[in-house]
């Protein structure tokens, strides 16, 4: 168990619709990173946030967004859903964003799109 | 990022030790090679990292050669539970990522 918590764990949906997923990252770490596993894609960086502020961004889809609350959780937002988007969808913590530290990543949310 | 090399398969005897490679020609000298697996669908398990110097610690081992150029992912006694990707990555300076390439399919036989 690596203390990063997300839900939901699995989660059907139609194309069009919108959901949120939820993470919350491990007891005292400050940067949260979302990342998507598709079968044709492997697991991609999407975003990056620390103490509530976006910090880096990778392949991110305009339909997706994400932030970071007070408390410290995160909330992934994908709207406009496609088939594409079905997905293995993970976070991340860390303490603070420095080069070397170690990312723990949460079990994940499984997204299916019909 | 530099770019890691990884053979898609191997298999390992329950019980001996499992000898995972990794090629990063391309390795700056500020740059971490990582080592993650991923057991069936779970998310990403962090194994061990380092720089330049070997490092061990109670999952498994990492052999680092002289120019840093390759990397040994030492699994000490592999069980079935060791069934996984392996990925090796390399971490860019300032760049807080973790790029995922497709891995080494590891299978453990008992």
């Amino acid at each position: 168990d690596s203390g990063v918590t997300q839900t939901p764990k699995h989660l059907i949906t139609a194309t069009g619709q919108r959901v949120t997923l939820r993470c919350s990252p491990r007891s005292g770490d400050l940067s949260v990173y979302w990342y998507q596993q598709s079968l044709d894609q492997g697991l991609q960086f999407l975003i990056q946030y620390y103490n509530g502020e976006e910090r880096a961004k990778g392949n991110i889809l305009e339909r997706f967004s994400a932030q970071q609350f007070p408390d410290l959780h995160s909330e992934l937002n994908l709207s406009s859903l496609e088939l594409g988007d079905s997905a293995l969808y993970f976070c991340a913590s860390t303490p603070a964003p420095g080069r070397t530290d170690t990312q723990y990543f949460g079990p994940g949310t499984r997204l299916t799109v019909l | 990022d530099a770019k890691t090399t990884q053979p898609p398969s191997m298999d390992c005897a329950e019980g001996r030790a499992a000898n995972l490679p990794c090629n990063h020609s391309t390795i700056s000298g500020n740059e971490y090679v990582y080592w993650y697996r991923q057991i069936h669908s779970q998310g990403p398990q962090y194994i061990i990292h380092g720089l330049k110097n070997n490092e061990t610690n109670e999952m498994a081992s990492l052999i680092i050669t002289e120019d840093r150029k390759s990397s040994t992912l030492i699994l000490p006694h592999a069980t079935l539970r060791d069934t996984a990707v392996y990925y090796c990555i390399v971490r860019v300076q300032n760049d807080y990522k973790l790029s995922f390439g497709a891995g080494t399919t590891v299978t453990v036989r008992a």
